[in-house]
């Protein structure tokens, strides 16, 4: 396992309110993505991070904002939930390497009433 | 742009049954392909993987083949276990190192 931890792993909110979902991990891998898992859709991305400080916008990223200051740790924010941001959110790490292989924390569920 | 196409599910099968998933992909260039899975409850993991044309990815009795005159990269095994009921995932690489994964295809295995 690459060490991924997310958290937190169950959150229920109301809509306009603000939500930070917080990716750790250990394994000291340059990139961090945050995807979103929904029926019908697969995963999808929604923003990641080429290293500290440099992140950029995935397929669906309007309404969130991410943030990198440390290597091993990776913010999502929801500025202003809204309930069709209820998903299953996963933060994934990778080396970079043209292996193109990822691993995954255990999924944050987030439900926006 | 860059994208892949599974077959719907549920996959429905007996135990010691044989399983193809199918797997298109459009993309620029040479990609890599994945099969990733997804166990109940849990993050996805890598299942197999190719990363030239006519490689075959192999790993717990699962194969695929990178079929580059298909665009295709189908999930093969010859006898499904209860223990294999999971979802499973196509992607591929893509631009700065990111994965285009397909919808996703539920398998159940039944006793």
């Amino acid at each position: 396992d690459a060490g991924i931890t997310q958290s937190p792993r169950h959150k229920v909110t109301e809509t306009g309110t603000p939500v930070t979902l917080r990716c750790h991990q250990t394994e000291n891998h340059r990139y961090m993505y945050w995807y979103r898992q929904d029926p019908g859709h697969g995963l999808r991305l929604i923003h990641y991070s080429y290293g500290v400080k440099d992140t950029d916008k995935g397929e669906v990223s309007d309404g969130y904002s991410v943030s990198r200051s440390k290597t091993e740790d990776f913010l999502l924010t929801l500025e202003s939930a809204t309930s069709s941001q209820t998903s299953v959110y996963f933060c994934a790490t990778g080396t970079g390497a043209d292996t193109g292989e990822l691993f995954f924390g255990e999924g944050s569920r987030l439900t926006v009433l | 742009g860059d994208s892949v196409t599974q077959m719907e599910g549920p996959v429905t099968l007996s135990e010691e049954a044989c399983l193809t998933i199918n797997c298109t992909y459009t993309a620029t260039g040479y990609p890599s392909l994945f099969w990733y899975v997804q166990y109940p409850g849990e993050g996805l993991q890598l299942l197999l993987k190719a990363t030239k044309a006519d490689d075959k990815g192999s790993n717990k009795g699962f194969e695929a083949t990178y079929r580059k005159e298909t665009t295709s990269f189908h999930l093969e095994k010859g006898s499904v276990q209860v223990s294999d009921s999971a979802v499973y995932f196509c992607a591929h690489t893509g631009t700065a190192s990111k994965l285009t994964f397909g919808t996703g295809t539920r398998l159940q295995v039944t006793l």
